[in-house]
């Protein structure tokens, strides 16, 4: 089956530094890859849609210079929260996918803990 | 923007009895209709999706049944366990490209 990581998996950080979170797809090439936000108890928010080779789409609200993608190679994906502050703890999930309307496959998560 | 809502947000029930949980979007160019299933801190598992050109699909205890014209699917757990408690969540495949997740439902299958 198609498997998806993410690099790390928990991190706490200061407030003001910045973090990137990776997300590989390690046995397909994923055209797309999606970023999702979820606070607790609450669903999860789709930050924005990477496509290999372009700049990333990113949804109603989210700040594209706070929240930078990547995705530079039809593998990897990278997320970097700049100057992170306590409001943007949360767990973050990347997806993958190989084409539109597919199955998607969801890394394990990176939970953000700002302090 | 893309609307997508689920009902009910959440659901207890007897061990043995069966779960309906109904999501219901706005986007009908949506053609694609996953289920997921998250358990606290961990990613969220697809447990069955269907298609825009089937009506019905059956996986064991799972099933989903999809109205187009409506623009709801529902998912259906028969004969429930302790492990499903979990939370759903539907994500219909909008017409711009992406996924758009529900509100979520918190089932509780009490033994």
């Amino acid at each position: 089956g198609a498997v998806v990581s993410q690099h790390p998996s928990r991190v706490i950080c200061k407030s003001g530094t910045s973090v990137k979170i990776e997300c590989r797809s390690l046995d397909f090439q994923a055209t797309t890859m999606f970023w999702y936000r979820q606070f607790p108890k609450q669903s999860l928010m789709l930050m924005a849609t990477s496509n290999e080779g372009s700049k990333a789409t990113y949804e109603q609200g989210v700040e594209k210079d706070k929240f930078l993608i990547n995705h530079a190679s039809l593998t990897l994906s990278t997320l970097t929260v700049t100057s992170a502050h306590p409001e943007d703890s949360s767990f973050y999930i990347c997806s993958a996918g190989s084409g539109a309307a597919e199955t998607q496959y969801f890394g394990p998560g990176t939970r953000l803990l700002v302090l | 923007g893309e609307n997508v809502e689920q009902h009910p947000s959440t659901l207890s029930v007897q061990e043995g009895d069966s779960a309906v949980i109904k999501c219901t979007y706005s986007d009908s160019a949506s053609n694609y209709f996953p289920w997921y299933k998250q358990e606290l801190g961990k990613r969220p598992q697809l447990i069955i999706d269907i298609r825009s050109n089937v009506g019905e699909k059956k996986d064991q205890r799972i099933a989903v049944t999809l109205n187009k014209t409506a623009k709801h699917f529902s998912l259906h757990i028969t004969e429930t366990q302790p492990e499903d408690s979990a939370v759903y969540f539907c994500a219909p495949f909008s017409g711009t490209y992406k996924y758009i997740f529900g509100t979520g439902t918190r089932l509780k299958v009490l033994a």
